[in-house]
Order: structure tokens, then sequence, then C-alpha cells
């Protein structure tokens, strides 16, 4: 079962606009990951925020965690056709072990 | 040096064969993670090696899943009498003691006939 439910499912944007993206979660978390993933196939690691951080920053990248509602955005900013892919949320319940992931959210850029 | 590299890339086997899948982990990272991802899904939590012992296997959905790192490197999941369930990306992870980051392969894809 999935722990994590990501909003929306589906986003479509022009290039040089923001994407945002939620995740909400049911149970504690430790820290919360970020992934990206091309065509199916590996993920690509993000950002990782811890449970006592309230935002990241990396590069394009920001991501906010609200631990009272239980819920993180990852926003990119200036979006590149590049950035076409699917992105999912990951808790990690421990520091380490295994990671629940939500269903993700599949981002195209239109150039 | 390289990444976590995974064989085969691909596998296609009959319904009720025995399959190997090998996962490769980043030279030194003492944690291993095997997930499953059907389509259109986030990945699934199969088992977590610490070492060479299995710290967490909660995620395996029945006993035709097994998994071994003898050594505490490379590591193989084993899945005996293949359903066609079975079919989906099986990726494999690892990381360090010092981040949780987790580091994935290229995954497998197994099809089931």
């Amino acid at each position: 079962s999935q722990q994590g439910e990501e909003d929306p499912q589906a986003l479509s944007i022009q290039e040089g606009e923001n994407a945002t993206m939620n995740c909400s979660y049911k149970t504690s978390i430790n820290n919360l990951q970020w992934y990206r993933q091309n065509s199916g196939r590996g993920l690509v690691h993000l950002i990782l925020i811890r449970s006592n951080e309230r935002e990241k920053h990396s590069g394009r990248l920001r991501v906010t965690l609200d631990t009272s509602k239980k819920s993180s955005s990852l926003l990119i900013t200036a979006s590149r056709a590049a950035d076409t892919a699917s992105y999912f949320c990951a808790m990690g319940g421990t520091s380490y072990g295994k990671l629940t992931f939500g269903q993700g959210t599949i981002l195209t850029v239109h150039p | 040096g390289a990444g976590v590299s995974q064989t085969p890339s691909n596998k296609v086997t009959e319904k009720g064969k025995y399959v190997e899948l090998r996962c490769d982990p980043i030279s030194g990272h003492t944690a291993l993670y095997w997930y499953r991802q059907s389509l259109g899904q986030g990945p699934e939590f199969l088992i977590y090696f610490q070492g060479t012992g299995a710290a967490d296997d909660s995620g395996l959905p029945n006993d035709r899943f097994f998994a071994v790192r003898p050594e505490g490197s490379v590591s193989t999941l084993k899945i005996q009498r293949t359903e066609r369930g079975d079919s989906a990306v099986y990726l494999c992870a690892s990381s360090s003691q010092r981040s949780e980051t987790q580091y994935f392969g290229p995954g497998t894809r197994l099809l089931v006939l």
C-alpha cells in the first residue's frame, strides 16, 4: 500500500512557468525525499527534507514541509522542457530504511 | 565509481519459471534496497539489507520472493514459480551510512508471459 498521495496527477505547463506539486502522507516521518523519473526507469534523487525542517532550496527547486498538515510541496521555478518527467515524493519513516512512495505527478513542459 | 547497476535490463520469462535479478550497488554503500514498480504507480518497497543481513523484508509479497546479499555487496532477488502479476520493473537502490539518500539503478523490466 502507498502512504503518499500526490496532486495533481498530471501537470502541463509552458517553458518558463513554475510547476508546483503537492504530496500528502498519513503517518509520522523522519524525512521526505523527492525523486524524478524519466521513461519509467531509474529514479534520480532531487532533494531531501528532514522532519525538523520547514523549507529547503536546491537550484531551481524549493521544497516545503508542514508536519502538522502532513504535507509537502515541490516547486520548480523557470521550468524547462528537460524537466518533463514523473515526480515522486517518498517518505522515510526512520533515518535509514524503506521509503514509501506516492503515486507520482506527471509533469509536461512544452517548449 | 559508477552508479548502481542492474542486470539484466529486460527479462522475459514464462509463467512458472524461476528468475534471478542482480543488483550491484555503489561501492562502499552498506545499505541496499529492492523495490517493485508497476505501470503508472510509485515504487513499492520489497526488502532492505544492512550489510549481509535483511534488516526489513516486510515488503516481500509472498514466499516465492527471496533475496540474498552474501558478501554485503552484490544482491540477487530470486522469484520462484513466476506469475503474470509479477510483471513489473524491479528497482534496486543503495545508500551510505552518512546519508538517507537512496541512489537508484536503471531497473530490470520483468515480463511474465
